[in-house]
C-alpha cells in the first residue's frame, strides 16, 4: 500500500530558485522522513521529522510536518543542478516499524 | 568502510527460472528490508526482517521468498510465480526504526 502522495510530480525550476515539494499521509506515525534518489541508484536519506516536531532544518533543506493535515513540505533553498533527482517521502506508522514510501517527485534544476 | 551491498548489478532471468538477489551489510544493524521500485513509482515492502531468522510479509510478497541466516546477509530469491518480476530491487537496513540506509540496487531482467 503507498500512503504517501506527493505533489507535483515533477517541477522544472531554474539553478539558484527554491524547490518546494510536498506529501500527504493517511494514517498516524512515528516520523516522516525524505529520500533523495538519483538516477538508477540507492535511496539517501535527507531528515527525519518526528510527529511532534513542527519543523526541522538542515543544511538548505527545511521540512515541515503538519499532523492535523497528515502532511509535510521539503524546502530546498538555493537551489543547484546536482540537486536535480527524485525526491521520496516515507512515513514510519505507530502501528509497525515499516516505512510507507510515496511516489516520488522529479526535481530537474537548469543550469 | 560500511554500508550494503547488493549483486549482481544487473540480472537477466529466463522465463520460469529462479534467481536469488544478494544483500549483505555491515553496519552491524537489527533489521533488513527489501523493496521492489518500477519506473517512476516509488517503493513497495517485499519482506522485511528485524532479527535473525525471523522476517515478515511487506505488501507485495507473493513470487519471492527470503532467509536470514546471519545478521549480516538478507537473500532474496525471485521465484517462477512472480509473474512480472522486471523491476529494480532495493535492500536497506537499519536499527528497526528511523532512517534506513539503502545499498545500490539491482535490476532483474526478464527475458
Amino acid at each position: 500500500s503507498q500512503q504517501g502522495e506527493e505533489d507535483p510530480q515533477a517541477l522544472s525550476i531554474q539553478e539558484g530558485e527554491n524547490a518546494t515539494m510536498n506529501c500527504s499521509y493517511k494514517t498516524s506515525i512515528n516520523n516522516l522522513q525524505w529520500y533523495r534518489q538519483n538516477s538508477g541508484r540507492g535511496l539517501v536519506h535527507l531528515i527525519l521529522i518526528r510527529s511532534n516536531e513542527r519543523e526541522k532544518h538542515s543544511g538548505r533543506l527545511r521540512v515541515t510536518l503538519d499532523t492535523s493535515k497528515k502532511s509535510s513540505s521539503l524546502l530546498i533553498t538555493a537551489s543547484r543542478a546536482a540537486d536535480t533527482a527524485s525526491y521520496f517521502c516515507a512515513t514510519e506508522e505507530d502501528s509497525s516499524y515499516k516505512l510507507i514510501f510515496g511516489s516520488g517527485t522529479r526535481l530537474l534544476v537548469r543550469p | 568502510d560500511g554500508g550494503i551491498t547488493q549483486s549482481p548489478k544487473y540480472l537477466f532471468r529466463k522465463e520460469g527460472q529462479n534467481v536469488t538477489l544478494s544483500c549483505e551489510q555491515n553496519l552491524n544493524h537489527d533489521a533488513m528490508y527489501w523493496y521492489r521500485q518500477d519506473p517512476g513509482q516509488g517503493l513497495r515492502l517485499i519482506y522485511y526482517s528485524q532479527i535473525v531468522n525471523d522476517f515478515q510479509k511487506g505488501d507485495i510478497a507473493e513470487g519471492y521468498s527470503v532467509s536470514r541466516e546471519k545478521k549480516e546477509s538478507f537473500p532474496l530469491t525471485v521465484t517462477s510465480a512472480q509473474k512480472n518480476p522486471t523491476a529494480f530491487y532495493l535492500c536497506a537496513s537499519n536499527q528497526r526504526v528511523g532512517e534506513q540506509f539503502f545499498g545500490p540496487g539491482t535490476r532483474l531482467t526478464v527475458l
